[in-house]
C-alpha cells in the first residue's frame, strides 16, 4: 500500500494560490492519486483525481510529474471557506488505503 | 448523487456494551469501508469489503467486526465497547472497478461514538 506524506499544517491568506504537495514514493502503478478536502464534524469529499501530468476541475488542478512520486494540489485565490484539512491518498480499485494525518490548511482574512 | 447514510450521528455507550453502527448506500457500489478519526491521526481504516459476505481487515481492526448481508448494508460492531473506542467513526463506500473516477470514496457524515 502505497504511504503518502504531506505536510502538517499551511497558512495562507485569501486571494492567494495555494498548493499543497504530497508524496507517494512507492505508489503503484494503477493507483490514481486522489485529494479530499474535510471540513470539521464531516465526512471528508473528493476534490480531484488523476493519474499523470494535469488534471483541473472548476475547483482545483492537480499535477503530477512523470515519475508519480508526487503530486501538488493547487487550489487558485483561496477564501476563508478553504479552510479545512485535505487528504492524498493512491486508490485502485477494490483496495483502499489508510489516510494519512492530511495537511491543515488555515485561510486568514 | 451517491449518498452514504449512517443510521446514528451521535452516541453514548457504557463500557462492556455491544454497539452497532449501520451504514447504508444507495448506489449499488460495491465497496465499502470503515474509518475511525481521532484529532492528529488523520482516519484510519478499520474494516473494509469489495462484496457481499466478504470483509477485510484494514490497518485498525482489533476490537471491531463487521458484517455485510446485503450489498447497500455495512455494518461495524464493538463487540464489548471500551473508553479508548471513543472517536468519530466514518462510513465510506465506492463503485470498485479500475475505471478512473470509480474508486473515488464517497463518505457519510459520521457517528460519534461516546463510550464512557
Amino acid at each position: 500500500l502505497a504511504k503518502t506524506t504531506q505536510p502538517i499544517s499551511m497558512d495562507s491568506y485569501e486571494g492567494q494560490e495555494v498548493n499543497i504537495t504530497c508524496s507517494h514514493n512507492n505508489i503503484a502503478t494503477n493507483d490514481y492519486i486522489t485529494w479530499y478536502q474535510q471540513f470539521p464534524s464531516q465526512g471528508p469529499r473528493f476534490i480531484i483525481q488523476g493519474y499523470k501530468t494535469k488534471v483541473t476541475n472548476e475547483v482545483a488542478s492537480l499535477f503530477i510529474p512523470a515519475d508519480r512520486k508526487s503530486s501538488t494540489l493547487s487550489l487558485p485565490r483561496v477564501s476563508l471557506s478553504d479552510t479545512a484539512v485535505y487528504y492524498c491518498l493512491g486508490v485502485t480499485g477494490r483496495r483502499a488505503l489508510t489516510f494519512g494525518s492530511g495537511t491543515r490548511l488555515q485561510v486568514q482574512p | 448523487d451517491v449518498k452514504v447514510t449512517q443510521s446514528s450521528r451521535y452516541l453514548v455507550k457504557r463500557t462492556g456494551e455491544k454497539v452497532f453502527l449501520e451504514c447504508v448506500q444507495d448506489m449499488d457500489h460495491e465497496n465499502m469501508f470503515w474509518y475511525r478519526q481521532d484529532p492528529g491521526l488523520g482516519l484510519r481504516l478499520i474494516y473494509f469489503s469489495y462484496d457481499v459476505k466478504m470483509k477485510e481487515k484494514g490497518d485498525i481492526p482489533e476490537g471491531y467486526s463487521v458484517s455485510r448481508e446485503k450489498k447497500e448494508r455495512f455494518s461495524l460492531i464493538l463487540e464489548s465497547a471500551s473508553t479508548n473506542q471513543t472517536s468519530m467513526y466514518l462510513c465510506a463506500s465506492s463503485l470498485g472497478t479500475v475505471i478512473s473516477g470509480a474508486n473515488v470514496l464517497t463518505f457519510g457524515a459520521g457517528s460519534r461514538l461516546t463510550v464512557l
